[in-house]
Formats: structure tokens, C-alpha cells, sequence
């Protein structure tokens, strides 16, 4: 049982260039969330999902697209990195009846 | 984020009880969460709380009060490994969005 996983780890992006932020989870969770943490600022919220195949918008979306094509995955992407995307992202997964959240290790992202 | 507020930094012996605060907008109010992270880690979770009054998980407990959009966390018999950021976060339907978190400091 692996929890909640994220890939890539690190990664450096060069302004416009695009990427794609993989999260699984194998808990059977419903809900899923993408959050990206900056000093000073907290945990801010960019999407989120309720099930397989339903995404919703967060406090920050703009710059972000997301998709939930299977339960387990969740998929966020950026289609022109910009430097102000610089950040760590944590992917987070809940089991709608406990409420109880788990977050995956977190993504650093640095765009130049 | 969404009217979340708590303390910012907080400093306290080793040894001693420490309550966090954490207030938030009652519109549409689920639950009540609290995490612990560590610098350089994920968040890792604390407590959930959906209904008023306090519950209590060995040294760490956390109380809610619907009514007054009022949370803490207290933490008794404080160890140096408790230094680290305790972030709050309040449930609206599915959505949990967070504060800015309150970094913690605990000193010999």
C-alpha cells in the first residue's frame, strides 16, 4: 500500500515550456486535491476532484488544468510555465466517509 | 485562504501545553482539520472535527465550536520533535482549503 505518490519529484521548467504533475493513489479515495505551498502564503487550493471524472476549481486555477480520467489518478497540468508557478505542489487524497486527508511527498517546481 | 486565521509563529518550553487558535467562516461549514508539518515535508494528518466539544488523540487534542467558528489545538508534554508547523483547514462540501499555518517552536 503506497499511499498517495507524485511525480516527477523535482523539476525545472523553462518559461512556457509545459508539463504534467501525476498523483495516485491505491486507497480507493474519491476525493482528490492539487494544493501548491509558498513561503509566507500556505497551502492554497488550485483544484480538486469529487470522483472520476469531475474536476472543480480551487482558490488558484489560473495557468492550471487538471483531469481525473481514472479513480486512482489525478493528473495536473501546466500548459506555459510561468516563473510565478515556481513552487511545491502536494497532491492529497481523502476517503469521503473518515474525512481523513493524505498527502503525497510533494513536487518542487522551479520555472526559469 | 477563505478566512482562515491563526497565529503566525508561537514559542514554547519543552515540557509545557501550548493551544493553537484557529478561526474560520461558518458558511457552509463541513468539518475541521489539523495537520502537522515538518519543514521540507508533506503535511501529515492531526484531527478532524464535524461535531462541538473536544476529542483527544494521546498528547494532541482538538476542540470545535460550530457556533463560534472557533478551533484549537492543544498540545500537552511538549518535545523538541513537536517543533514544526500546524496548519488548519476548514471542509466546505469537498473543498478544504487551508490557512497560512502556525509555525511552532519549542525550546529547552
Amino acid at each position: 500500500n503506497a499511499g498517495v505518490t507524485q511525480t516527477p519529484k523535482f523539476r525545472v521548467l523553462k518559461t512556457g515550456q509545459s508539463m504534467t504533475l501525476l498523483c495516485a493513489q491505491d486507497m480507493n479515495h474519491e476525493y482528490m486535491y492539487w494544493y501548491r505551498q509558498d513561503p509566507g502564503m500556505g497551502l492554497r487550493l488550485i483544484h480538486y476532484s469529487v470522483g472520476e471524472g469531475t474536476t472543480a476549481k480551487g482558490e488558484v486555477p489560473d495557468g492550471y488544468n487538471v483531469s481525473r480520467l481514472k479513480k486512482q489518478n489525478f493528473l495536473l497540468g501546466l500548459e506555459s510555465a510561468a516563473p510565478s508557478q515556481t513552487s511545491v505542489y502536494f497532491c492529497a487524497s481523502i476517503q469521503g466517509a473518515s474525512y481523513e486527508q493524505y498527502f503525497g511527498p510533494g513536487t518542487r517546481l522551479t520555472v526559469t | 485562504g477563505q478566512n482562515i486565521d491563526q497565529p503566525t509563529e508561537m514559542t514554547a518550553t519543552e515540557g509545557a501545553i501550548v493551544q493553537i487558535n484557529c478561526t474560520y467562516q461558518t458558511s457552509g461549514f463541513n468539518g475541521l482539520f489539523w495537520y502537522q508539518q515538518h519543514a521540507g515535508e508533506a503535511p501529515t494528518f492531526l484531527s478532524y472535527n464535524v461535531l462541538d466539544g473536544l476529542e483527544e488523540k494521546g498528547r494532541f487534542s482538538s476542540f470545535l465550536s460550530r457556533s463560534k467558528g472557533y478551533s484549537y489545538l492543544l498540545l500537552k508534554e511538549l518535545q523538541m520533535k513537536d517543533s514544526a508547523s500546524y496548519l488548519c483547514a476548514a471542509a466546505r462540501y469537498q473543498k478544504v482549503t487551508f490557512g497560512t499555518g502556525t509555525k511552532l517552536q519549542v525550546i529547552p
